[in-house]
């Protein structure tokens, strides 16, 4: 079965400091990994996903097959990244849609 | 572009009554549209994958006949909620994804509230 964790509900940093949050997951096929933000009163966006291995607003996330990982990194925290975010797993189930699962969210809050 | 819309985005209904929220992709067709719910300070669940067309796909642990889901077209889903009850209180989101890319963009939500 898939299942995606976050072992941090709150992560706390001071702005310009570098920021991890730590994403595992369990899939026994090649999966799809997302990270999702949500800003304060604000839909959820995808920020990034691993197969265009790009990076957005300064955030990077490599998939680690070897420790089933995906975590999201961003070398200089800045306070408008203070949002909730999520990583999702996508494992394909038929022709048509996503089986996706998200994890449980870790909220950062970067301080002044 | 990619925008997706839900309406209502609040509603209040007596227990015993039918709601229907809408889900619509704006300005792009969306094949396949989810429908999350998520609980206060948790997560998203995934409830039931629609596709256009045909029926919907439901998550473990979902009842089918109580969250009823129509994707009639390439741009709207539907999903009621019959005969609601006060724990079926929550906020529902949907996400839709363009056809062809793996993508999902997601609507802004619609909280119900059941008295």
């Amino acid at each position: 079965a898939q299942r995606v964790t976050q072992p941090e509900k709150l992560l706390s940093v001071f702005k310009g400091a570098p920021v991890e949050l730590k994403c595992n997951y369990s899939y026994s096929g090649s999966p799809e990994l997302f990270w999702y933000v949500q800003y304060s009163r604000q839909r959820l966006q995808l920020l990034l996903r691993h197969i265009s291995r790009e990076s957005i607003k300064g955030f990077t996330a490599d998939l680690n097959k070897g420790e089933t990982s995906f975590h999201l990194k961003k070398p200089f925290a800045q306070e408008e990244d203070s949002a909730m975010y999520y990583c999702a797993l996508s494992g394909g189930r038929d022709n048509y849609g996503q089986n996706f699962v998200f994890g449980p969210g870790t909220r950062l809050s970067v301080l002044p | 572009g990619a925008v997706v819309s839900q309406h209502p985005s609040r509603v209040i209904c007596k227990s015993g009554t039918s709601v229907k929220i809408e889900c619509r992709s704006l300005d792009f067709q969306a094949t396949t549209m989810f429908w999350y719910r998520q609980f206060p300070k948790q997560s998203l669940m995934l409830m039931a994958t629609s596709n256009e067309g045909s029926k919907a796909t439901y998550e473990q642990g979902v009842e089918k006949d109580k969250f009823l889901i129509n994707h009639a077209s390439l741009t709207l889903s539907t999903l009621t909620v019959t005969s609601a009850h006060p724990e079926d209180s929550s906020f529902y989101i949907c996400s839709a994804r363009r056809t062809g890319t793996y993508e999902q963009y997601f609507g802004p939500g619609t909280r119900l509230t059941v008295t």
